[in-house]
């Protein structure tokens, strides 16, 4: 089945340490987005890709790192500059259009981080 | 800048009343798009509806129905005669023209008890 695939589910980091979490998608999406969703503040962008090497800063980048050597990956890592990095993150994709076509982005469901 | 507002933290209903969900959002871009989404308890979040600004036709898909008004800047969302399965986060977002990143609201979390 196409969809988004988020790994793991749960992932706990020490205090001072990088962590990678997995984002791939098999609907063949060009555009590709992170979103760090905590209580009661929605979903914010951290980073997004409309194309396979290039990526832009969203809202709250600084202390994550992204890459998106393939169409169909796109690992955010959470560098241990990021202060407060528990939180649940969302990985998501859409085609990339404008107009008429400006699409709806479909999300994996999400890695919880949490730090100890 | 691009900012969506949903007032409206937490709400509570009891099965078979109607409710509203309420989305007022700001932009500069003079197209643009308007979107919901619901957030069930497993996280994921389920696409319910897009809408394009510049199609001001209200919208209804079964017991949903969305009303926008762009004089207000307003994408309300109601939900009748609400059921249980109904409970979840629902996030308004919006995304301009111009712009492949989507900003969202900060959720409202509907609660229908039986």
């Amino acid at each position: 089945d196409g969809g988004i695939t988020q790994s793991p589910k749960y992932l706990f980091r020490k205090e001072g340490q990088n962590v990678t979490l997995s984002c791939e998608q098999n609907l063949n999406h060009d555009a590709m987005y992170w979103y760090r969703q905590d209580p009661g503040q929605g979903l914010r962008l951290i980073y997004y890709s409309q194309i396979v090497n290039d990526f832009q800063k969203g809202d709250i980048a600084e202390g994550y790192s992204v890459s998106r050597e393939k169409k169909e990956s796109f690992p955010l890592t959470v560098t241990s500059a990021q202060k407060n990095p528990t939180a649940f993150y969302l990985c998501a994709s859409s085609i990339v259009g404008r107009g008429v076509l400006s699409p709806e982005a479909f999300f994996g469901q999400g890695t919880r981080l949490t730090v100890v | 800048a691009q900012k969506v507002t949903q007032a409206q933290t937490e709400i509570s209903v009891v099965e078979k009343e109607d409710v509203t969900l309420d989305c007022v959002y700001e932009t500069r871009d003079t197209t643009y798009y308007l979107f919901w989404y619901k957030q069930p308890p497993s996280g994921e979040l389920v696409f319910l509806i897009r809408r394009n600004s510049f199609d001001e036709q209200n919208e209804i898909s079964g017991r949903y129905s969305w009303n926008f008004q762009k004089s207000t800047s307003s994408f309300n969302f109601t939900i009748t005669a609400s059921q249980v399965v109904d409970s979840a986060v629902y996030f308004c977002a919006l995304r301009g023209y111009n712009n492949n990143d989507m900003r969202f609201g900060a959720g409202t979390r509907l609660t229908v008890k039986p």
